[in-house]
């Protein structure tokens, strides 16, 4: 069993358009990250949830919105995509602050 | 704001040599710092977790320490395997912030 799964796992789309990326974790978790992974493999974070609120929201744009229907799923949905927003998308969980387990990605691509 | 720095950023070695990998970061109140490797194309795989409050942690051949005051890890891996082949990444919480990871190679 899939511990932390997202999909689709790879998503090719033109700019302009509004996607959405699903995540969902069957740990038990109470906490879920997402964070992007640049072409120079910086990992950086974007959100956390701890319980369905947010906790962490780094400078993001606003073109980002997390949602976190309940503490199992944190999906991300992204308005007016642009180039720079190719990159590939980790969702994480952890209970509280202890290990993080990782998602496989998902690879935006944005022509 | 914390800032989390990786040395070196490549690192290529023999078979059987032992390594090790290290990771600095600049505020010292951390939660905690975990290691995690990623092979190309792939997730992120958990090595190992340190507490804020300990010194060290072993899983197999690894090994991770930690000096909060001086804000450094390593990652000490012993008797290193062509499989090993990977960049390693630390990261510090609460803020979550990694750093830019060691790309290892072993050669056979």
């Amino acid at each position: 069993d899939t511990a932390v799964s997202q999909t689709p796992k790879y998503l090719v789309t033109q700019m302009g358009n509004d996607k959405s990326i699903k995540c969902e974790q069957n740990l038990g978790h109470d906490t879920m990250y997402w964070y992007k992974q640049d072409s120079k493999k910086f990992l950086k974070i974007m959100f956390s949830y701890n319980n369905k609120e947010l906790i962490i929201n780094e400078t993001v744009p606003n073109r980002f919105s997390p949602k976190s229907p309940d503490k199992a799923h944190l999906n991300l949905h992204i308005n007016s995509l642009e180039l720079g927003d190719s990159a590939v998308y980790f969702c994480a969980s952890s209970q509280d602050w202890s290990e993080q387990y990782f998602g496989p990605g998902t690879r935006l691509t944005v022509t | 704001k914390q800032e989390v720095t990786q040395i070196p950023a490549a690192l290529s070695v023999p078979e059987g040599e032992n390594l090790v990998l290290n990771c600095s970061f600049t505020d010292s109140a951390i939660y905690n710092l975990q290691w995690f490797r990623q092979d190309p194309g792939k997730g992120l795989t958990s090595l190992l977790l340190i507490q804020s409050s300990q010194r060290e942690q072993t899983s197999g051949r690894l090994n991770a320490s930690l000096d909060k005051s001086s804000g450094r890890s390593t990652l000490y891996i012993a008797a290193s395997q062509p499989g090993d082949s990977a960049t390693y990444l630390c990261a510090v919480r609460p803020y979550c912030y990694f750093g830019a990871g060691t790309r290892l190679t072993v050669k056979p």
